[in-house]
C-alpha cells in the first residue's frame, strides 16, 4: 500500500528565505506526482504536476522534483512571502490516477 | 464554467439523515474523483468515474456511500444514515483524462451531530 510522508509538519520561517518541503513515497510505480497548497478552509490549488518520466518542473518562485527510484520529492519556494503561508500537500498519482496524499507541511512565513 | 464547483458549501445533518453532495466538474473533462478530508488529514480517496462509468470505487468507507455520474458530467455522492465519524471536508476533483492534472473544487463541509 502505497505511503506518502512530509516532512517537517510545520515551518516558520521570517520573509525572504528559501526553503524546501520534503516528501517521500514507499512505491516507485507512480504515474505523476502533484503538489497542492491548501488554505484555511479552502480547496486545494494544484501547483505543480511532474510525471513520472520528467525530474522536476518550475513555475515562478517554486520548483519541484522528482527522483522515483528513491521515493522523494521536494519543493523548493524562492524567496519566500507572507501569502505563501498555508498547507503544502504531497500526493502521488496511482492505479486509476487516484491519488494518495501527504499530511502536509504546515507553513508560516512571518513578514 | 471556470472551475469545480461544489453544493452545498457546508451541511449539517442529524445522524441518521441522509445526505447528497452535488460536484460539477470542470466542462469536458472526463475523470472526476471524490475524496474525504478529516481535520488535519490529507485528502483520502473515495472513489472514481471516467465519464459516466464508475471504475474505482475502493475507497468508499461503507456501503452507506453510494457515488453516480449519471451522464458522466455533475456528479453526486450521496451518504445514507449518516454517522459522527462521517463528519469531514467532501472534496470533488476533475482531470481531463488519464494521468492529468487533478482540479479541485472547494468541498463540502459535513458536520453531523
Amino acid at each position: 500500500k502505497q505511503e506518502v510522508t512530509q516532512i517537517p509538519a510545520a515551518l516558520s520561517v521570517p520573509e525572504g528565505e528559501n526553503l524546501v518541503l520534503n516528501c517521500s513515497f514507499t512505491d516507485s510505480a507512480i504515474y505523476n506526482l502533484q503538489w497542492f497548497r491548501q488554505d484555511p478552509g479552502k480547496g486545494l490549488t494544484s501547483l505543480l504536476l511532474i510525471q513520472s518520466s520528467q525530474r522536476e518542473q518550475t513555475s515562478g518562485r517554486l520548483n519541484a522534483s522528482l527522483d522515483k527510484s528513491s521515493g522523494r520529492s521536494t519543493l523548493y519556494i524562492a524567496a519566500s512571502q507572507p501569502g505563501d503561508s498555508a498547507t503544502y500537500l504531497c500526493a502521488v498519482g496511482t492505479g486509476f490516477q487516484k491519488l494518495v496524499f501527504g499530511t502536509g507541511t504546515r507553513l508560516l512565513v512571518s513578514p | 464554467g471556470a472551475g469545480v464547483s461544489q453544493s452545498p458549501r457546508y451541511k449539517v445533518a442529524k445522524r441518521g439523515q441522509d445526505v447528497a453532495l452535488r460536484c460539477d466538474p470542470i466542462s469536458g473533462h472526463v475523470s472526476l474523483f471524490w475524496y474525504q478530508q478529516a481535520l488535519g488529514q490529507g485528502p483520502e480517496f473515495l472513489t472514481y468515474f471516467q465519464n459516466e462509468a464508475q471504475l474505482d470505487k475502493s475507497g468508499l468507507p461503507s456501503d452507506r456511500f453510494f457515488a453516480e455520474r449519471p451522464e458522466g458530467s455533475v456528479s453526486t455522492l450521496k451518504i445514507q444514515r449518516t454517522q459522527q465519524e462521517d463528519s469531514a471536508v467532501y472534496l470533488c476533483a476533475s482531470s481531463l483524462g488519464a494521468g492529468g492534472e487533478q482540479y479541485f473544487g472547494p468541498g463540502t463541509r459535513l458536520t453531523v451531530t
